[in-house]
């Protein structure tokens, strides 16, 4: 089954402990993205990444790290979480990159940080 | 800057009634829009696509329109069912101008279809 998968689905955590949101993609897509839902923000992008070792800043990069060294893997990286990084996170893929077309999205990631 | 606006946060409509959602965007470079829905506890799902070279798409019961000269796009759910509501969002895409087709979101509207 064709499908994005995130994880974990649900995380509590402190403020400074590093923290890694893994994201795998099986239909070998060359575009991935993580975006942040938060209530009366909508969706907004943190970082994506057009191919391989290719990655790039979304409107709300600071305080992620991303990267891709694996076509299939795009993990987010929290080095020291603050609680503002309170969220809702999508992990979301498409097949080609630089091109208009639908995202594939994850299921999401409750990350609260006390 | 809000580069895509959703204004009403929720909307509530009849079962078998039309359902309008509307959508306003900024940048004239977008030249793709889409619609996603979704529901509690999952991810987003693609709904409907338009280009910008069109004016009208549809599929089953969804239709979406684009008026480019007001820079507005409308979805329309007819007739809507329960199993419609949700929160809807509204996305576009540049593929040229340094936006590298990245989805840009409104803030979305939670659709509610009472029986």
């Amino acid at each position: 089954e064709a499908q994005v998968t995130q994880n974990p689905r649900y995380l509590i955590t402190v403020t400074g402990k590093k923290l890694t949101v893994t994201c795998s993609q099986n239909m070998n897509h060359e575009y991935m993205s993580w975006y942040r839902q938060d209530p009366g923000l909508g969706l907004r992008q943190i970082y994506y990444s057009m191919n391989v070792e290719v990655t790039d800043k979304g409107d709300v990069p600071e305080g992620y790290k991303v990267s891709r060294k694996e076509k299939r893997n795009f993990p987010l990286i929290l080095e020291s979480p603050s609680p503002n990084q309170t969220s809702l996170y999508f992990c979301a893929s498409r097949r080609l990159a630089g091109v208009n077309g639908e995202l594939f999205f994850g299921e999401g990631s409750r990350l609260t940080v006390l | 800057d809000q580069q895509v606006k959703q204004n009403s946060p929720s909307l509530s409509v009849q079962e078998g009634r039309i359902s309008i959602l509307n959508c306003d965007y900024t940048n004239s470079m977008f030249d793709y829009f889409l619609w996603y829905k979704k529901y509690p506890a999952e991810g987003p799902t693609f709904l409907i696509s338009i280009s910008s070279i069109k004016d009208k798409n549809e599929d089953g019961r969804f239709t979406v329109f684009l008026n480019k000269s007001a820079k507005h796009l409308s979805l329309h759910i007819v007739p809507s069912q329960p199993g419609d509501s949700a929160v809807y969002f509204c996305a576009a895409s540049a593929r040229y101008g340094g936006s590298q087709g990245n989805l840009i979101f409104g803030k979305g509207t939670k659709l509610s279809v009472k029986p």
